[in-house]
């Protein structure tokens, strides 16, 4: 079975600075999905950030990137010029190609952004 | 276009009743999934709905949980004799056959 790990159960970041938020997680598939979530207080999931394990390219979304290890298994995000409003939890998860799809998520990190 | 809608938002009962909970997916996503958020457990899959397909329930805890979906749309979640540890947040997500799961805002559910 599948195995997603956050070290992190918290962390903090001064506005405008950088973060990085740790993932490592265990399988012996070769092709899969991993994403990171975000859930504010209002518990809404939001999808943050996809990578497919085949592309060797690290994926980017604006302010949040990936850095994708496959060999390691480990999948952190990069927060660049922290905002408040992005204080949440946030969640990695997995998708292998089991029949349903359904997503392992690691145990969650809290970021708080101070002013 | 409208996301994943879920109701109620919070819901609180007493120990023993049942609850249900509903999800409204996304139009045109054949894909449901429903998950629990507990601060134990974490998040848990629980059951997944694909098309007519019969659903997958592996994910859930006892057989006081069943769920259903109806017309390929609406999904409701039961939980019968509900327990104190039955509290916690149940997501619902639907996707179409490829895509990322997209998520409700969940329902927070209480048992006193």
């Amino acid at each position: 079975a599948q195995t997603v790990t956050q070290s992190q159960p918290e962390m903090s970041v001064q506005e405008a600075e950088t973060v990085t938020l740790s993932c490592t997680y265990d399988t012996s598939e070769s092709d899969y999905y991993l994403f990171w979530y975000k859930q504010p207080p209002s518990r809404q999931m939001i999808l943050v950030i996809r990578q497919e394990a085949y592309k060797q390219q690290n994926a980017t979304e604006n302010r949040f990137s990936v850095n994708f290890q496959k060999a390691a298994k480990s999948f952190s995000l990069k927060i660049s010029d922290s905002q408040l409003g992005d204080a949440a939890m946030y969640f990695c998860a997995y998708r292998g190609n089991n029949a349903g799809n359904m997503l392992t998520f690691g145990g969650g990190t809290r970021l708080m952004v101070k002013p | 276009g409208a996301g994943v809608s879920q109701s109620p938002s919070n819901k609180v009962t007493e120990k023993g009743k049942d609850v249900e909970l509903r999800c409204d997916p996304i139009s045109g996503h054949t894909a449901l999934y429903w998950y629990r958020q507990s601060l134990g457990q974490g998040l848990e899959f629980l059951i997944y709905f694909q098309g007519n397909s019969a659903p997958d329930k592996s994910g859930l805890p006892s057989d006081r949980f069943s769920a259903e979906r109806t017309g390929g749309s609406v999904s409701t979640l039961t939980i019968q004799r509900t327990q104190q540890e039955d509290s916690a947040v149940y997501l619902c997500a639907s996707k179409t056959l490829w895509e990322t799961q997209y998520f409700g805002p969940g329902t927070r559910l209480l048992v006193l």
